[in-house]
């Protein structure tokens, strides 16, 4: 069975720090790689994806992934944090195969004071 | 195109009374899931459909639930008999084809709280 663990259920920053919100991993098989993030009272959105190829996948706000098979993590980053990020992420695979159904971490909540 | 809707956006209801969500995809997408999210939890997997038939259904989804996708268009999502413990947020999600290629979208779901 697949599993995703997110490390930090909160992490709390101040405007134009560096943050990186942790997430490994557990698969027998290959997986594909997701971050999403969930404004409040808004629905899930996708922030940004690994599939295949470059092990680094960026978002268009200035977010970024590494996937790392090794560690088996997939840890987002960021190196200047807006007050308007702050929102619930989530962290999801899809193992190969099957009915590419997301199998999604409990969450960290990003909390960006000024 | 105005996206996944949900409706009711939020249901409050007496331990065991029935409850109805639907969900109305984006029109062209072919693949629907319904996921259940608890506080402090990321959203887990319920049920699957591709068109009208339903392909997988979580354990999680007891006897008392049961979805349905008529035509292949809109979903509902029933709980019989609710108990507390059925107090979530009900999300569902479409995709247009395989979700790691075409990607999926999500609903703003739909929070149920029994009292």
């Amino acid at each position: 069975a697949q599993s995703v663990t997110q490390l930090d259920s909160q992490v709390p920053v101040f405007e134009e720090a560096p943050v990186e919100l942790r997430c490994n991993y557990s698969s027998s098989v290959s997986v594909y790689l997701f971050w999403y993030v969930q404004y409040p009272n808004q629905g899930l959105q996708l922030l940004l994806k690994y599939l295949s190829g470059s092990t680094l996948v960026e978002s268009i706000n200035g977010f970024e992934a590494e996937f790392n098979k090794s560690q088996t993590s997939f840890h987002l980053r960021k190196p200047s944090v807006h007050i308007s990020d702050t929102a619930e992420y989530f962290c999801a695979v899809i193992p190969s195969g099957g009915y590419n159904k997301l199998i999604f971490g409990a969450g960290t909540r990003l909390a960006v004071h000024p | 195109d105005t996206g996944v809707s949900q409706n009711p956006r939020h249901k409050i209801t007496k331990r065991g009374q029935n409850v109805t969500f639907r969900c109305d995809p984006i029109s062209e997408h072919n693949r629907l899931y319904w996921y259940r999210q608890t506080l402090g939890q990321g959203p887990e997997f319920l049920t699957y459909f591709q068109n009208e038939a339903q392909l997988e259904k979580s354990r999680l989804l007891s006897d008392r639930f049961s979805a349905e996708r008529p035509k292949g268009s809109f979903s509902t999502l029933e709980i019989q008999r609710t108990e507390q413990g059925d107090s979530a947020m009900y999300l569902c999600a479409s995709s247009a084809g395989q979700g790691t290629n075409y990607g999926y979208t999500f609903g703003s779901g739909t929070r149920l709280t029994v009292v």
